[in-house]
């Protein structure tokens, strides 16, 4: 199993570009979640999915979309990417029911000009 | 307010010293904690959960409701501990954890 999948793992674009980071998980998982990692602020939520067709927003989700239509992917929309969006971002999957483990992507490195 | 606490962004020890990452919480049901590690350029992957007790790599954490508080703690640190260490708290009827903002570990030789 490869588990969690995250591509790119590197990109830089221009303020204004769009552009979807992709997650796919083997796992079967039904709760999918993207994080962004910023110096001394640690991992922050920007949306998660409880299932296909169901997503909601955390902690930061201002300037990303997401959708969920199968249980393996969940990939992160950047609408409008602005030099605020810099960032690693992971995505992370865990099973169904409370309190399960989070397993981890790789990250993506986004830098914003 | 429900929230996870890491007072420490950074600590910095010698090898062979004792290690203790901090680890507050605030939340008046019964928690469910998990301690995350991230080496270098790696994916975060899970260390260990209270419910579990166990030890993983030396480390070991114990729950003190008390003092809400779920420190990290090992006897002797070693230069491959050095990584960034995350708390986890799951709050009642969630689904994903809330994590600390995460302690840098370095151990020095």
């Amino acid at each position: 199993n490869a588990g969690v999948t995250q591509t790119p793992k590197f990109q830089v674009l221009k303020t204004g570009q769009s552009m979807t980071l992709q997650c796919a998980q083997d796992m079967n998982h039904e709760y999918m979640s993207w994080y962004r990692q910023d110096p001394g602020m640690g991992l922050r939520l920007i949306h998660y999915s409880v299932g296909a067709g169901i997503t909601d927003q955390g902690e930061v989700p201002n300037g990303y979309n997401v959708s969920r239509s199968t249980t393996e992917d969940f990939p992160l929309r950047l609408l409008s990417a602005a030099p605020s969006q810099t960032s690693v971002y992971f995505c992370a999957s865990s099973g169904r029911g409370f309190s399960q483990p989070q397993h981890f992507g790789d990250g993506t490195r986004l830098s914003i000009l | 307010a429900q929230r996870v606490t890491q007072p420490e962004k950074l600590l910095s020890v010698f090898k062979g010293a004792p290690v203790e990452l901090k680890c507050n919480y605030s939340y008046s049901g019964s928690p469910e904690l998990f301690w995350y590690v991230q080496y270098s350029r790696q994916r975060l992957q899970l260390l260990l959960r209270h419910i579990s007790r166990e030890s993983i790599k030396g480390f070991t954490a114990d729950l003190n409701k008390g003092e809400t508080s779920f420190h990290l703690k090992k006897p002797f640190a070693q230069e491959e501990d050095s990584a960034m260490y995350y708390c986890a708290l799951f709050f009642g009827g969630s689904y994903i954890p809330t994590f600390g903002r995460g302690t840098s570990l370095i151990v020095h030789p």
